[in-house]
Order: structure tokens, then C-alpha cells, then sequence
């Protein structure tokens, strides 16, 4: 069964550029999330998405970012137009069932992202 | 508010030697605490899990991690490191009830270098 893939793996942009991250769930698992660790900070939460509903955006960091999973498959984070602070790394992850005690959340490799 | 603390950000042993990665938490709520793991340019990967069963969890590659709710820790041992054990580890709590969708708050991370 493939994991959570993501793509892609590293990517340098200009400041100023646009940049989309793609992220494909495991198959089955409605539950996908976004998170990012940008240089010298924690990992932090981004936004849920349940099926193709934002069931949780609190931690988008500004209407630069824009999160889709149009049909509840893949999702895509666009970043437009990208800044400096921008630059981190970039995880998906996703898990079956919502809210679960103990539901196991996989991880993808991350999206690195470089902004210059 | 809930919040996790990785006591140490780097942490040195010699291999064969044991490990113990440690780690508190806060939460106002039973959490479900997690480790994972990073490798160099790899994505996170899950150690093991408590969920309100047993006390003591036993996760891959010899890791094992002790809940002790007196003491609102969850760190991490294993008997003998490897050279192979050498990555950045974080101590993970995850949400639930009242709401709360199971999103995960990171420790800060603990980087473990295994000497020859």
C-alpha cells in the first residue's frame, strides 16, 4: 500500500514567485493535514481537511496560503506570492478515521521549500 | 493550554550504550502522546503510540516510552543505540474530546547522535 506522498520534495522559488505543494493521502483515509517547520521552529499545525471539507484552518499563517482537496482525494497548498519566512519544510500527513483515540496519523516525506 | 516539552535538544551517547530521550507534557485532557522520528532528508516516521492502555508502549527498532501521568511524562528509552538510531526525534500529544479533531502539537525536537 503506498504511504502519503507528496510532491515536490524540494522546490527553490523567488521571493515573490508562486509555489503549489501537492499531497496524495493513502488511499481511504478521509482525514489530511498540513503541517510545516520552517527554520528553527517547531513542527506546526497548518489546517484538516475532512473529505473535501476545511474542518480545521487555524493555523494557516496568513491569506497568502491556500489549501484545496477538490473532490476529497489529493490536496494542494498554493503559496502565492511566496516571502522569505516562507522557506521550511512542508509535511502532509493523513489518517483514517477522525478524532479517534490512538488513530495513527502517517506522514509524508515533506515538500522543501527554499524561498530566495 | 496543552503543550509538549522536549527537555533536551541534543542528546550524545556512544553506541551500545542506553538512550533516554525525555519528554513532559501539559494537556487538560487525556492525550494520546506519540513518538516520531526523522531521519536526514527523510520524512517522520511513527515510533509508538500511548492511547489509555497500557502504561508502558513498545514501538519499533527496541524503542519503548513510559506514560507516567504523576509525573505528566512520556520519554523515551532504548536499552542500546545504534548507529542507525541517529536522527531528530519529537514527542508528539494529540487532542481529543470536547471538539478537538486529533490534531497533533510537536515538541521542539531532540537530536541524537550516536558515537562509534
Amino acid at each position: 500500500e503506498a504511504g502519503v506522498t507528496q510532491f515536490p520534495s524540494h522546490s527553490v522559488i523567488e521571493k515573490g514567485q508562486t509555489v503549489t505543494l501537492r499531497c496524495d493521502p493513502i488511499s481511504g483515509h478521509d482525514n489530511l493535514y498540513w503541517y510545516r517547520r520552517v527554520m528553527g521552529k517547531e513542527i506546526k499545525f497548518l489546517l484538516h481537511f475532512v473529505k473535501e471539507s476545511k474542518q480545521d484552518e487555524s493555523g494557516m499563517p496568513n491569506n497568502r496560503f491556500l489549501a484545496e482537496r477538490t473532490g476529497g482525494t489529493y490536496s494542494t497548498l498554493k503559496v502565492q506570492p511566496a516571502e522569505l519566512e516562507d522557506s521550511g519544510v512542508y509535511f502532509c500527513a493523513s489518517s483514517q478515521e477522525e478524532g479517534a483515540p490512538g488513530n495513527t496519523i502517517y506522514f509524508g516525506e515533506g515538500s522543501w521549500l527554499t524561498v530566495v | 493550554a496543552q503543550s509538549v516539552t522536549q527537555l533536551d535538544s541534543h542528546v550524545s551517547v556512544s553506541e551500545g550504550t542506553p538512550v533516554l530521550l525525555r519528554c513532559n507534557y501539559s494537556s487538560s485532557y487525556s492525550p494520546s502522546l506519540f513518538w516520531y522520528v526523522q531521519h536526514p532528508n527523510k520524512g517522520l516516521q511513527l515510533l509508538l503510540k500511548y492511547t489509555s492502555a497500557a502504561t508502558l508502549v513498545k514501538g519499533i527498532n527496541g524503542f519503548e516510552a513510559e506514560f507516567k501521568k504523576s509525573e505528566t511524562s512520556f520519554h523515551l528509552t532504548k536499552p542500546s543505540a545504534h548507529m542507525s538510531d541517529a536522527a531528530e526525534y519529537f514527542c508528539v500529544v494529540s487532542l481529543y474530546g470536547s471538539g478537538n479533531t486529533g490534531k497533533l502539537i510537536f515538541g521542539q525536537g531532540t537530536t541524537l547522535q550516536v558515537k562509534p
